[in-house]
């Protein structure tokens, strides 16, 4: 079974900071891989997805994510934080061919003005 | 599209009840999932429904939850009898062609049970 580790619970960063949050996985085959946002209050959103190809993959709001085999890693960057993205972000890694991905537990971002 | 539409948004019951919790997924996908997402326990996945069959119910926690599908567009989760422990936000997701990997996810449904 896969399983995936988001070694950061809270991050608290002021505006214009950059961001990183990590991500691995355990899972020795090929891999889709995903970054959701949650906002306060709302429900899970896609922010960019990962099935092959360029392992740099930039996603909506500026956000971008890495994907290196090697590590089993697929961390999520941002340059230069705003306090809108306050939210809570999950990674998601789905075998391919399955259509049910593992979660991980999530990261609660605040971002300060 | 009007997206992933979950009824009620709030529940509050007292233990004991029935509660049934609605989805209906996005038109044309045909993979939906219910998942429950508290504190302590993070996004769990319920169960997994293709083409309105049950696929992987691993994750329902005890017989006290069952979820069905009778068509394409709709699906229940229902707990009876319903205990305090079962207090959490419940989302439907769907996916379907052109973004079989991708989840779409509906507003959810936060229950309260006291």
């Amino acid at each position: 079974a896969q399983s995936v580790s988001q070694h950061n619970h809270h991050v608290i960063l002021s505006e214009a900071a950059s961001l990183e949050l990590g991500c691995n996985y355990s899972y020795g085959g090929t891999v889709n891989l995903f970054w959701y946002v949650q906002y306060p209050g709302q429900h899970l959103q896609l922010l960019l997805k990962y099935f092959s190809g360029d392992p740099l993959v930039k996603g909506i709001k500026g956000f971008e994510a890495e994907f290196i085999k090697s590590k089993f890693s697929f961390n999520l960057r941002k340059p230069s934080v705003q306090w809108s993205d306050t939210a809570e972000y999950f990674c998601a890694v789905s075998s391919r061919g399955s259509y049910i991905p593992t979660f991980g537990r999530g990261t609660s971002l605040i971002v300060h003005p | 599209d009007a997206g992933v539409i979950q009824s009620p948004r709030h529940e509050v019951t007292e233990m004991g009840q029935e509660v049934t919790l609605r989805c209906k997924p996005i038109s044309g996908h045909n993979s939906l999932f219910w998942y429950r997402q508290t504190m302590m326990r993070g996004l769990e996945l319920l169960i997994y429904f293709n083409n309105n069959v049950p696929i992987d119910d691993s994750g329902m926690p005890e017989d006290r939850f069952s979820a069905k599908m009778p068509n394409a567009s709709f699906s229940t989760l229902k707990i009876q009898p319903s205990e305090p422990r079962d207090s959490a936000v419940y989302f439907c997701a769907s996916s379907g062609p052109g973004a079989v990997y991708e989840q779409y996810f509906g507003p959810g449904t936060r229950l309260t049970v006291t």
